[in-house]
């Protein structure tokens, strides 16, 4: 079962715009990870942020947490083409493994 | 390049028929873990093994196995395959047992006609 649901499921955005990709989860964590997908291929991990944080910067992504509401966000900044692909957060708690959600596909218009 | 690779790139076989799948984790990881992806049921964890033993189990039919090896690598097999079968396979370690950062393979993905 998914643990983490994206909002949107697809994002359009024109270069230089912002993006922003919003997780719901439902159980207690220990971090929150973002990962992202180009097509077809691997997944890549972003960034993590910890149940003890409320926000974590790594270049031109910013990730909020609340823990209250069980939720993150991941902003993308002046967005690039290149930033097309899938993203995608995963719970963590204590030795189990990663849930992924479906994901969110963002399409960076040049 | 993650460090984690996988082979093959692509399988192609018939609904019955058995297939392996292979990763080697980075250098240095214990833990690998493999995970199927599908259009309908995203991203789906499987199984995990820590250094050799299994550690966690996930949506994993009873048709598949894995195991992973005294060098760490690992192999995931897939018997009696149906259609329903075809979807990317992943392999991902990482360095602890725990839910940390996950360094995933390129994946194989797997077409059953």
């Amino acid at each position: 079962s998914q643990q983490g649901e994206e909002d949107p499921q697809a994002l359009s955005i024109q270069e230089g715009e912002n993006a922003t990709m919003n997780c719901s989860y439902k159980t207690s964590i220990n971090n929150l990870q973002w990962y992202r997908q180009n097509s077809g291929r691997g997944l890549v991990h972003l960034i993590l942020i910890r149940s003890n944080e409320r926000e974590k910067h790594s270049g031109r992504l910013r990730v909020t947490l609340d823990t209250s509401k069980k939720s993150s966000s991941l902003l993308i900044t002046a967005s690039r083409a290149a930033d097309t692909a899938s993203y995608f957060c995963a719970t963590g708690a204590g030795s189990y493994q990663l849930t992924f959600g479906k994901g969110t596909k963002l399409s960076v218009i040049p | 390049d993650s460090g984690v690779t996988q082979t093959p790139k692509h399988l192609i076989t018939a609904t019955g028929q058995r297939v392996t799948l292979r990763c080697s984790p980075r250098s240095g990881d214990l833990s690998v873990y493999w995970y199927q992806q599908s259009l309908d049921q995203g991203l789906q964890f499987l199984i995990q093994y820590y250094n050799g033993e299994e550690r966690a189990k996930g949506n994993i039919l009873e048709r598949f196995s894995a195991q992973q090896f005294p060098d760490l690598h690992s192999e995931l097999n897939l018997s009696s395959l149906e259609l329903g079968d075809s979807a990317l396979y992943f392999c991902a370690s990482s360095g602890t047992s725990g839910s940390e950062v996950l360094f995933f393979g390129p994946g194989t993905r797997l077409t059953v006609l």
